[in-house]
């Protein structure tokens, strides 16, 4: 079946630096890619997408890369701030996720 | 506008017990889904519900049902439960006929844990 990994499990940047989290997929009928960020006590909310069509999206400090060749995925933080730390989740569709990262941003 | 509302937050239950999760969607909202996230893992998709009938299905066994009402709320149902149960269940909706129906508004889970 199809099959999402998603790398690093944990990551730490130093405030202001840029975060990276990679992903792969298995399906290559997989045509849309969302990012969900997961709070504690919260429930998880989208802060990106990407369609199959496009090969790059950005929103302020967040930005996603799709390379359909490879079958892979990122997503792009800049100029972290401590309010990124959280667990992000890709996913392709809207029902394979990945087993999450959890970022933490050191002061 | 309240978004996704799930019910219970926490519950306990017994190995064999049975359980019943609540969901009510995001106004406007008429499909739901639910997923189970592991500690320390992704979500897995475990059904989908639109228009009162389940139309997606993951690798979850029979023991897992659900339904859907006519106000778009769902409940998730899960029989003989297991150890392996316990896990955030998380709710997430979405509006099919819309520009982004891709795009799924989640609850914030009920945490069930099977002693």
């Amino acid at each position: 079946g199809e099959n999402v990994e998603q790398h690093p499990s944990t990551l730490s940047v130093q405030e202001g630096d840029s975060a990276v989290i990679k992903c792969t997929y298995s399906d290559s009928a997989s045509n849309y890619f969302p990012w969900y960020k997961q709070e504690l006590g919260k429930g998880s909310q989208l802060i990106i997408d990407i369609r199959s069509n496009v090969g790059e999206k950005k929103d302020q400090r967040i930005a996603v890369t799709l390379n359909k060749t490879a079958k892979h995925f990122s997503l792009h933080i800049t100029e972290t701030q401590p309010e990124d730390s959280a667990v992000y989740f890709c996913a392709a569709n809207k029902i394979i996720f990945g087993k999450g990262t959890r970022l933490h941003i050191l002061p | 506008d309240a978004g996704v509302t799930q019910s219970p937050t926490h519950l306990i239950k017994t190995r064999g017990q049975q359980v019943t999760l609540r969901c009510s969607p995001k106004s406007g909202h008429d499909t739901v889904s639910w997923y189970q996230q592991a500690l320390g893992q992704g979500p897995q998709f475990i059904f989908q519900y639109y228009e009162e009938e389940e139309r997606q299905r993951g690798n979850f066994p029979d023991r897992f049902s659900g339904h859907q009402f006519p106000n778009y709320s769902s409940e998730l149902n899960v029989n003989a439960l297991l150890l392996g149960d316990s896990a955030l269940y998380l709710c997430a909706s979405r509006r099919t006929s819309a520009a982004g129906a891709n795009v799924l508004t989640f609850g914030a889970g009920s945490r069930l844990t099977v002693l």
